[in-house]
């Protein structure tokens, strides 16, 4: 059975650029949910795919923004990117949209300078 | 919204030592979840326990969902159980993890 995959596993970019980070969701998987976890704090939800639709989201603006595939790997793409956007990326899959467990990738660790 | 409390937020403990680390939520949960997140930043799933106590070889936990709290409990620690160690609740009626503040252990040889 093959995890959650994460790409890539670092990333530098500079104020105002936009990025795209991918999430393979486990095998079987048809929910993606993707997290920031800022350094010293616990991971944020910033939104939820499943069926290749946003379940719902937490609060982010606009800028974040996603994507689910047919099959149900998943794109997190921020735009305008901010200091403050640094972070640890990460992406959860799950079976159903709510109730049993959340699996997780090892994260994308993004810098802005 | 849902509010998750971890105690102790610190912890340091001699190799050999047990250790009980709590989480407490305001709100009725559909889901509870503990992980650990090692130096890397992976999180690891430890336990998917919205009630009950399951158990997994030094590591044990127990959730009483009617009085909203979780317990992790870690037998016999060993330096490799260092790291942060979050529960995450998913409140009734939503989609959405919320993780606790986390408790950074740290175990001594």
């Amino acid at each position: 059975e093959t995890g959650v995959t994460q790409s890539p596993t670092h990333l530098i970019k500079t104020r105002g650029q936009q990025v795209t980070l991918r999430c393979s969701s486990q095998s079987g998987h048809n929910t993606v949910s993707w997290y920031q976890q800022a350094l010293g704090q616990g991971p944020q939800f910033i939104f939820q795919y499943y069926r290749e639709e946003e379940n719902g989201r937490g609060n982010f603006p606009p800028r974040f923004s996603g994507l689910q595939f047919p099959n149900y790997s998943s794109e997190l793409n921020v735009n305008a990117l901010e200091l403050d956007d640094s972070a640890l990326y990460l992406c959860a899959s799950s079976v159903r949209v709510a109730g049993g467990p959340q699996y997780f990738g090892p994260g994308t660790r993004l810098t802005v300078l | 919204g849902i509010q998750v409390e971890q105690s102790p937020p610190d912890l340091i403990l001699q190799e050999g030592a047990n250790s009980t680390l709590r989480c407490n939520f305001s709100d009725s949960v559909n889901n509870l979840q503990w992980f650990h997140q090692n130096p890397w930043g992976q999180l690891i799933n430890l336990f998917y326990i919205p009630s009950g106590t399951k158990q997994n070889g030094r590591l044990s936990a127990t959730t009483v969902a009617t009085e909203r709290y979780s317990l992790l409990y870690i037998s016999s620690s060993q330096t490799t159980d260092s790291g942060v160690y979050f529960c995450a609740v998913e409140a009734q009626g939503t989609y959405k993890y919320i993780f606790g503040t986390g408790t950074r252990l740290k175990v001594l040889a």
